[in-house]
């Protein structure tokens, strides 16, 4: 099993969308959460920190459910610039910071 | 000012070379990563230094060689380069602590022909 698991999409919505992704771990030790967003041929870099209470940064809502090992982001009134691939990634204390795959969004006029 | 710099952004080299990538961070981090991003854009984590002391290596082969002379510079060396060594390399820093934000240098685009 993948320590970092997501859907790698694409998402293809209309301007103005509301698109959800979806995120699990497997490792229960795993402290700190995170949403990057990686545009083409650029390097990655921190959309978000997710916390446990949930946490919204303008139009972006993160959500963590630590029993189901879960982890969310939710973009609304999507913009064409939020064309980009989102990465979820989780952090222990001591290691590295482990990266899913990616989920490819691409948001068209 | 770039935060994390890295040298060279493109690399074309014939299988069998040797060659170094370099990696340097103002942020005053302790702990710098190299990654690895293939075709199927998965990054990898293959070492991690703090301090100039390494702490994490990954199952990378022994052809990839890091070298950290001080702590805001990671260097990666690797030796008998091979086809499958094609890929983007991403040097990356962050201060520990309870939110650990990583920064990424800009890649360096690794092609083996």
């Amino acid at each position: 099993r993948k320590e970092v698991e997501q859907d790698p999409g694409p998402f293809n919505v209309p301007e103005g969308a509301t698109v959800a992704f979806n995120c699990t771990y497997s490792n229960s030790a795993s402290q700190s959460f995170f949403w990057y967003r990686q545009d083409c041929r650029k390097e990655p870099k921190l959309l978000m920190s997710v916390y446990s209470s949930g946490n919204e940064d303008g139009r972006f809502t993160a959500q963590l459910n630590r029993a189901s090992q879960y982890i969310s982001l939710l973009i609304r009134d999507s913009k064409l610039s939020d064309s980009a691939t989102y990465l979820c990634v989780v952090n222990q204390a001591g290691t590295a910071l482990i990266f899913g795959k990616g989920t490819t969004l691409s948001v068209s006029s | 000012d770039t935060a994390v710099s890295q040298t060279p952004k493109y690399l074309v080299t014939q299988m069998g070379n040797d060659k170094s990538i370099k990696c340097e961070q103002n942020l005053g981090h302790d702990t710098m990563y190299w990654y690895k991003q293939d075709s199927k854009k998965f990054l990898k984590i293959m070492f991690s230094y703090n301090n100039k002391e390494l702490i994490i290596n990954e199952t990378v082969p022994n052809r990839f060689s890091p070298k950290s002379p001080d702590k805001a510079h990671l260097n990666l060396h690797i030796n008998s380069l091979e086809l499958g060594d094609s890929a983007v390399y991403f040097c990356a820093s962050t201060q520990p602590g309870e939110v650990p934000e990583a920064f990424f240098g800009q890649g360096t685009r690794l092609t083996v022909v």
